[in-house]
């Protein structure tokens, strides 16, 4: 089945950190993926669509400049917080589809918990 | 803006019991899936369903779409405690640039 792939798995950092976070498509392309951030107990909250090739689509509210995100190849999207603070703490989830988007299910990364002192 | 309303949130019973998730929207969805997730974990689908009316059975666990394709629900039968977890509806949109509208998710706790 399709597998993606998530890296880092759990970063702790000082405040004021850059982190990148990586999203990868292991058996298939995806000129799509997508970026979520969760809170314990609650649901995904969709970041921004991840386009190969293009910008990226931000919804309402989140902060282009804080998170950015990069699309460069069909297999790889990476998500990096800029200038992190506590209040960025958080479990961050990517995920993709495999095939025309919105015909297939999307698969999902393992998640990146990101804790910052 | 598509919205799923998902109930119940919060689910805890015993071992043995049956149980039932709704999912409910006013709004239509090309295909609907549920996902159950794990503390520290990515979600896992479970099941796609595209076919308005569709049942489709999982060992104990029986997803049906319905007629109209604006709801879903999921219902787990002599539940276990390797059950417990977060379950996911999400519901995917072919012309909204693939993305999926999730449901608020029903933590499901199985007392041994």
């Amino acid at each position: 089945g399709a597998v993606v792939s998530q890296h880092p798995s759990w970063v702790i950092c000082k405040s004021g950190t850059s982190v990148k976070i990586e999203c990868r498509s292991l058996d298939f392309q995806a000129t799509t993926m997508f970026w979520y951030r969760q809170f314990p107990k609650q649901s995904l909250m969709l970041m921004a669509t991840s386009n190969e090739g293009s910008k990226a689509t931000y919804e309402q509210g989140v902060e282009k400049d804080k998170f950015l995100i990069n699309h460069a190849s069909l297999t790889l999207s990476t998500l990096t917080v800029t200038s992190a603070h506590p209040e960025d703490s958080s479990f961050y989830i990517c995920s993709a589809n495999p095939g025309t988007a919105g015909t297939q299910p999307q698969h999902f990364g393992d998640g990146t918990r990101l804790s910052i002192l | 803006t598509q919205l799923l309303e998902q109930s119940p949130q919060f689910l805890s019973i015993q071992e043995g019991e049956n149980l039932t998730v709704y999912c409910n929207s006013s709004s239509v969805f090309s295909s609907l899936q549920w996902y159950r997730q794990e503390p520290g974990e990515g979600p896992v689908l479970l099941v796609t369903v595209v076919t308005g009316g569709e049942v489709k059975k999982l060992k104990r666990l029986t997803f049906q779409f319905g007629d109209a394709r604006k709801d879903s629900s999921l219902h787990i039968t002599a539940a276990q405690p390797g059950d417990t977890g977060l379950y996911l509806c999400a519901g995917a949109d072919i012309t909204n640039a693939g993305k999926s509208t999730f449901g608020d998710g029903t933590t499901l706790t199985v007392k041994p």
